[in-house]
């Protein structure tokens, strides 16, 4: 089944520990992006990354970090966590590396920082 | 500056009922593409259309309908006859051509349907 998966699905963590999301897609897509979505704002961009060992910031990159070794796996990590980025995360993918392919979304991870 | 408003916060309607949502875009390409998500209670987005900006045939998906409208820069998403089931919270997006690879979310527009 062609999917984008992201573990863990939920996370409570406290400040400063560091953490990591994984995100996996099965689609030998080229694109991939996280997004964060809050009460009120919507989903606003982190990251994005247009092949392997290309990444790029998005809208709100402060605070975390990407890497695309693997055209498959696009890890969010969180250095040092803080309390502003309790959110749910979603992790996208899409076949080029523009947005005239739609983007298929993960399930979301639920992080909660302490 | 690429844009997208979703005025409606929360539509509460009873089944069976006929509900719009609105979308209004900003945008100075002339090539982009509008989406409809739906995100249900359970988390997870789940796509629902895609149009380009070239294209502004309306689009019936059974009770689904999308009225695109350049002249007015908008992308209504109508759901006829609705059903419980389609209480989500649901997000217009935009993408444009030339200017990156983000979408960009409206806020979205909570819709309770009740029976």
């Amino acid at each position: 089944e062609a999917q984008v998966t992201q573990n863990p699905r939920y996370l409570i963590t406290v400040t400063g520990k560091k953490l990591t999301v994984t995100c996996s897609q099965n689609m030998n897509h080229e694109y991939m992006s996280w997004y964060r979505q809050d009460p009120g704002l919507g989903l606003r961009q982190i990251y994005y990354s247009m092949n392997v060992e290309v990444t790029d910031k998005g809208d709100v990159p402060e605070g975390y970090k990407v890497s695309r070794k693997e055209k498959r796996n696009f890890p969010l990590i969180l250095e040092s966590p803080s309390p502003n980025q309790t959110s749910l995360y979603f992790c996208a993918s899409s076949p080029r590396d523009t947005l005239q392919e739609t983007q298929y979304f993960g399930p979301g991870t639920r992080l909660l920082v302490l | 500056a690429q844009k997208v408003t979703q005025a409606q916060t929360e539509i509460s309607v009873v089944e069976k009922e006929d509900v719009t949502l609105d979308c209004v875009y900003e945008t100075r390409d002339t090539t982009y593409y509008l989406f409809w998500y739906k995100q249900p209670p359970s988390g997870e987005l789940v796509f629902l259309i895609r149009r380009n900006s070239f294209d502004e045939q309306n689009e019936i998906s059974g009770r689904y309908s999308w009225n695109f409208q350049k002249s007015t820069s908008s992308f209504n998403f109508t759901i006829t006859a609705s059903q419980v089931v389609d209480s989500a919270v649901y997000f217009c997006a935009l993408s444009e051509f030339q200017a990156g690879t983000a979408l960009i979310f409206g806020k979205g527009t909570t819709l309770s349907v009740s029976s």
